[in-house]
């Protein structure tokens, strides 16, 4: 398996576009998270899906961000409008059982001018 | 107070020294421990999991566990300088599928 992919590895846009991070989880892994690393707060959980279901998004910061996943191999992760503060790596990471812990993608740096 | 603590570092230790890295939760209830290795500019990397109270050992990694003192630590013994990088402890809360990450530590291996 190839393992988790994610899309794009870099994404600069300016403030106010809408930008949409992917991602493809390792194939037979249920649950899927999305995360935000930055220096100032580290790696935080922003949502995560199990069965495809949204199960807990306390994470996402504002209205403004929104993430889906229309089957099992696929997640969208949207910001619309994007502003400065969003800029950050977010990582994409997917996991069969939570037992045995989630794997990463290589993550998408945004960066937001 | 976070759900997980760690101390930023950075740790510096010679080479071939043991390193030990620290880390503490909240929920009394947790469930599954975590350790991740992340280099600079990668993603963060599974390298060791923890269940149960004691040790568990895998080459020259060990993890302890004592969910009485809830903390968690990671050993490495003879570190060497490709074992710089920042380690992460992560923690799946009891009651749930959440996993929880700390800040991470710093580690620095120097020759």
């Amino acid at each position: 398996d190839a393992g988790v992919i994610q899309s794009p590895r870099h994404e600069v846009t300016e403030m106010g576009q809408e930008v949409t991070l992917r991602c493809k989880p390792i194939s037979g892994h249920d649950y899927l998270f999305w995360y935000r690393q930055t220096m100032m707060r580290g790696l935080e959980l922003l949502i995560y899906f199990n069965n495809n279901v949204p199960i807990d998004d306390s994470g996402m910061p504002e209205d403004r961000f929104s993430a889906k996943m229309p089957n099992a191999s696929f997640s969208t992760l949207k910001i619309q409008p994007s502003e400065p503060r969003d800029s950050a790596v977010y990582f994409c990471a997917s996991s069969f059982s939570l037992a045995g812990g989630a794997f990463f993608g290589q993550g998408t740096r945004l960066t937001v001018v | 107070q976070k759900e997980v603590e760690q101390n930023s570092g950075p740790l510096s230790v010679p080479e071939g020294a043991i390193a030990s890295l620290n880390c503490t939760y909240s929920d009394r209830g947790s469930q599954s421990f975590f350790w991740y290795r992340q280099y600079s500019g990668k993603s963060p990397e599974l390298i060791m999991f923890i269940y149960s109270n004691g040790d568990k050992e895998d080459g020259r990694f060990t993890a302890q566990l004592n969910k009485a003192s809830q903390y968690v630590s990671l050993l490495i013994r003879d570190s060497q300088p490709s074992d710089s990088a920042t380690y992460l402890c992560a923690v799946v809360a009891g009651g749930g599928n959440k996993l929880t990450f700390g800040t991470g530590t710093q580690l620095k291996v120097e020759l």
